[in-house]
């Protein structure tokens, strides 16, 4: 079974406008955190937020938010006002903390921002 | 300036020839690994450590080879044996709760072997 998931291959919003990015994840471990980052054409990768099991908060960084919804397993990334130099690939990503400490990356979704 | 640096940013290799990629961190990190991404492909793990001299294959392991002699060092051969090897190669490292627990990218190799 895969332990990320990201259904949206690709996705377009308008300049300005909020976009939510779909994660849903697997994981019997009972801490566990989640993060998503973002892969521009230069091919470096950002780490853009981070929400561990226990928080009973969703996280935020700036524009970036974590709809995070632990029964339902799922980690949306919510990016508001979007900007044209947010089109780039995201990637949702899962470490399991007490099994070996590896993670576990989505295929991905692709952003592009419409001016 | 803490961070992870890959060298060269840009690989050519022909086919039979092994070659090292580099990885090296100033973090303290004690988890390196090393991912492989095809065009248009999310991350692959080829090889991870956990501590040194110590290591685990990951999903793609074949055809690859690491070393962790030192916490700083990660280095990836690509050997001959690997049968598609251009790519896009990815290093990263991991600290624990005391130093956040995402993974820190350096900025990738591109390999091409032909």
């Amino acid at each position: 079974a895969q332990k990320i998931t990201q259904t949206q291959p690709g996705m377009f919003v308008q300049e300005k406008e909020a976009v939510t990015l779909d994660c849903t994840y697997d994981t019997s471990d009972p801490s566990y955190g989640l993060f998503w980052y973002k892969q521009p054409s230069s091919g470096e990768m950002i780490f853009l937020i981070y929400q561990g099991s226990y928080d009973q908060q969703n996280a935020t960084e700036g524009r970036y938010s974590l709809n995070f919804q632990k029964a339902r397993k799922s980690a949306n990334l919510v990016i508001s006002a979007s900007q044209l130099g947010d089109s780039a690939m995201y990637f949702c990503a899962m470490r399991e903390i007490y099994t070996g400490n590896q993670f576990y990356f989505g295929t991905g979704t692709s952003l592009t921002v419409i001016p | 300036d803490g961070g992870i640096t890959q060298s060269p940013k840009y690989l050519f290799r022909k086919e039979g020839q092994n070659v090292t990629l580099s990885c090296e961190q100033n973090l303290n990190h004690d988890a390196m690994y090393w991912y492989r991404q095809d065009p248009g492909q999310g991350l692959r793990l080829i090889y991870y450590s956990q501590i040194v001299n110590d290591f685990q294959k990951g999903d793609i392991a074949e055809g690859y080879s690491v070393s962790r002699e030192k916490k700083e060092s990660f280095p990836l051969t690509v050997t001959s044996a690997q049968k598609n090897p251009t790519a896009f190669y990815l290093c990263a490292s991991s600290g624990g709760s005391d130093a956040g627990w995402e993974q820190y990218f350096g900025p990738g190799t591109r390999l091409t072997v032909t």
